[in-house]
């Protein structure tokens, strides 16, 4: 099944500090690749998004870079506010596409 | 964006005991629904994963004797944790999808149960 890694498992940065958070994966047929955000005591939530035929996708302060050949991709967090202090997730499906796996998860904390 | 209600949001029961929790898309129909486990500071781990009418497809490592799946209707999924034992108390979590193949994105949680078996 899909192998996904994810790096670092803590991060702390300054405020208005950027924020980058890595996955890799097994699957070279995994075509589409979210990132989660769980706040403390709450359900995570779909923060981006990225699909394999773009390269990088951008939503105001937050970015997505896929790397497919060396199966990665990267969230990117600019100018970090302590509400974004959360843990993140990435994720990757299945090689049948019916299920995510998700990464272990990065704690983010942004110091104000 | 769409709903996904988890009941209860905690519960406490003893050891022995078996502790049922409910998923249900409240604004959707949800064609799969999938089960996470989440231990403290730790990622989601899948379960297993139910579609409609069909029994559940559980990851390996997970009894299927000890989390019963049941996905009765478009709108509710159930996991119990039968004869739950302190080993057994984790965060779990739920997540629906209107659809069978995952790459459309959408994919909704639950709030989570708490579970603390004593």
């Amino acid at each position: 099944g899909e192998n996904v890694e994810q790096h670092p498992s803590t991060l702390s940065v300054q405020e208005g500090d950027s924020a980058v958070i890595k996955c890799t994966y097994s699957d070279s047929a995994s075509n589409y690749f979210p990132w989660y955000k769980q706040e403390l005591g709450k359900r995570p939530q779909l923060i981006i998004d990225i699909r394999s035929n773009v390269g990088e996708k951008k939503d105001q302060r937050i970015a997505v870079t896929l790397n497919k050949t060396a199966k990665h991709f990267s969230l990117h967090i600019t100018e970090t506010q302590p509400e974004d202090s959360a843990v993140y997730f990435c994720a990757a499906p299945s090689y049948n596409f019916n299920k995510f796996y998700f990464g272990s998860g990065t704690k983010l904390n942004v110091k104000p | 964006g769409a709903v996904v209600s988890q009941h209860p949001s905690w519960v406490i029961c003893k050891s022995g005991t078996s502790v049922k929790i409910e998923c249900r898309s409240l604004d959707f129909q949800a064609t799969t629904m999938f089960w996470y486990r989440q231990f403290p500071k730790q990622s989601l781990m899948l379960m297993a994963t139910s579609n409609e009418g069909s029994k559940a497809t559980y990851e390996q490592g997970v009894e299927k004797d000890k989390f019963l799946i049941n996905h009765a209707s478009l709108t509710l999924s159930t996991l119990t944790v039968t004869s739950a034992h302190p080993e057994d108390s984790s965060f779990y979590i739920c997540s629906a999808s209107p659809g069978i193949r995952v790459e459309t994105g959408e994919l909704f949680f639950g709030e989570g149960s708490r579970l603390t078996v004593l």
